[in-house]
């Protein structure tokens, strides 16, 4: 099975800074990486798909690079509704199966 | 508009069976590939079963033969059967949708809370 790791597994930022967080998987996944925000008591939100697409409605501050086994997750200018735990997620078909990152959370400095 | 709505969830002892339902609105259940995905609480997200457009049905190794996958085409509803219910088997339970073939998770349910104690 693939293993995707995540870090840092928590941030601390100012409002406006740029935030990354990297995702790298156990082996090539392609561009088969998805990343979602999930803030306290809700359910996750699609971010970013196929590695590096913008969901429709999600601010372009918002990104997502990368293929293979190294992705990187970007916030170009933190708001306070960034506030959040964000996972990385990849896609295996044969047989289907879908993995999670291990999350890393985002907080207000 | 897009909706999915989860119930069933509850306090069951060890041992236990459950079962949950999600109700689908704005879109066909059967037309796209349906998951389950849980939280532990304060942990991360783990997928549990997906059932395919064409009646397939995968599971993590952790629920196979525990727990079972299925919908109802006249309710637009999506379903999860669990039986053999763990302590470990504690957690949000979300549904979510994934258009066939993409590996993407583009709409989700608000979640139940399934509790496995004594």
């Amino acid at each position: 099975d693939i293993q995707m790791t995540q870090s840092p597994s928590s941030l601390s930022a100012s409002v406006g800074d740029r935030v990354t967080i990297t995702c790298q998987a156990s082996q090539d996944i392609s561009n088969y990486l998805n990343w979602y925000q999930q803030k306290p008591g809700k359910a996750p939100k699609l971010l970013i798909y196929d590695a590096s697409n913008l969901e429709t409605g999600v601010p372009s501050r918002f990104s997502g690079s990368g293929s293979g086994t190294d992705f990187t997750f970007t916030i170009s200018s933190l708001q306070p509704e960034d506030i959040a735990t964000y996972y990385c997620q990849q896609y295996d078909n044969l047989p289907p199966l879908f993995t999670f990152g291990p999350g890393t959370k985002v907080d207000i400095k | 508009e897009v909706q999915l709505v989860e119930s069933g969830g509850g306090l069951v002892q060890p041992g236990g069976s459950l079962r949950l339902s999600c109700a689908a609105s704005g879109f066909t259940v059967s037309s796209n590939y349906m998951s389950w995905v849980r939280q532990a609480p304060g942990k991360g997200l783990e997928w549990v079963s997906v059932i395919y457009s064409g009646g397939s049905t995968y599971y993590a190794d952790s629920v196979k033969g525990r727990f079972t996958i299925s919908r109802d085409n006249s309710k637009n509803t999506l379903y999860l059967q669990m039986n053999s219910l763990r302590a470990e088997d504690t957690a949000v339970y979300y549904c979510a949708r994934d258009p066939p073939g993409t590996g993407v998770f583009d709409y989700w349910g608000q979640g139940t809370l399934v509790t496995v104690s004594s």
